[in-house]
């Protein structure tokens, strides 16, 4: 089952904060976590692992609760350069990683 | 570094048509993906291969064939390319199943 991403869109002006959460139904080994910006490939930003893990990567970090099955990134002091849609992987012990539909992420200056 | 290149960047098929999408890597990983992603839309895993040697099924495998030529290239195949394949195509890599995933460019696929 796909993860849910919410919100599914969100219009910040250059500065503001943002938090995007993912939630899935099935137990989770990790959380990935990427950012594509239109017309490119996805691309990298972090992992987290079981453990109630919190990483960072600039101004960006997340958030991984294992036991309600949920992850968030978020997003602050926001630049320009973070436009694009973010996407969750939950994967599962399985090692299937299973991608959320994105959230799409417009800065304005 | 090229890291994760694929062939060709852009493809206008007809109905009926086949055609193989290739893809390589170069950072030494074990595991490569392909996966589909329609307009507006996550990504779909069509088949991935773990290791040299090995190939599994992802999400949404029918219609398409792989072969993991080498460590290095994984290839795509369609034997006959139907209207509900036009979509981008990306291949991925990773040193392992659980670890971060590397991707190519694309390939922009139309089928007619």
């Amino acid at each position: 089952q796909q993860p849910v991403q919410s919100p599914q869109a969100v219009i910040l002006r250059e500065g503001e904060d943002a938090v995007i959460n993912c939630s899935s139904s099935k137990a989770l080994y990790s959380v990935h976590w990427y950012r594509q910006k239109h017309g490119e490939a996805p691309v990298f930003l972090m992992i987290l692992l079981k453990g109630g893990e919190q990483k960072g990567h600039d101004k960006i970090s997340a958030s991984f609760n294992e036991k309600k099955q949920q992850s968030s990134l978020y997003l602050t002091a926001s630049q320009l350069s973070y436009s694009g849609t973010y996407f969750c992987g939950p994967m599962d012990s399985n090692y299937q990683l299973i991608w959320g539909a994105g959230t799409k992420l417009i800065i304005k200056p | 570094n090229a890291g994760v290149t694929q062939t060709p960047k852009f493809q206008v098929l007809k109905t009926g048509q086949s055609m193989t999408l290739q893809c390589a890597q170069d950072m030494n990983h074990n595991s490569m993906y392909w996966y589909r992603q329609d307009p507006g839309m996550g990504l779909r895993l069509i088949y991935y291969s773990a290791s040299e040697g090995t190939t599994d099924k992802g999400e949404v495998p029918n219609g398409y064939n792989v072969s993991r030529l080498n460590k290095r290239e994984f290839s795509l195949r369609l034997e006959s390319a139907a209207p509900s394949q036009t979509s981008v195509y990306f291949c991925a890599s990773s040193v392992s199943r659980d670890r971060a995933q590397y991707f190519g460019p694309g390939t922009r696929l139309t089928v007619l």
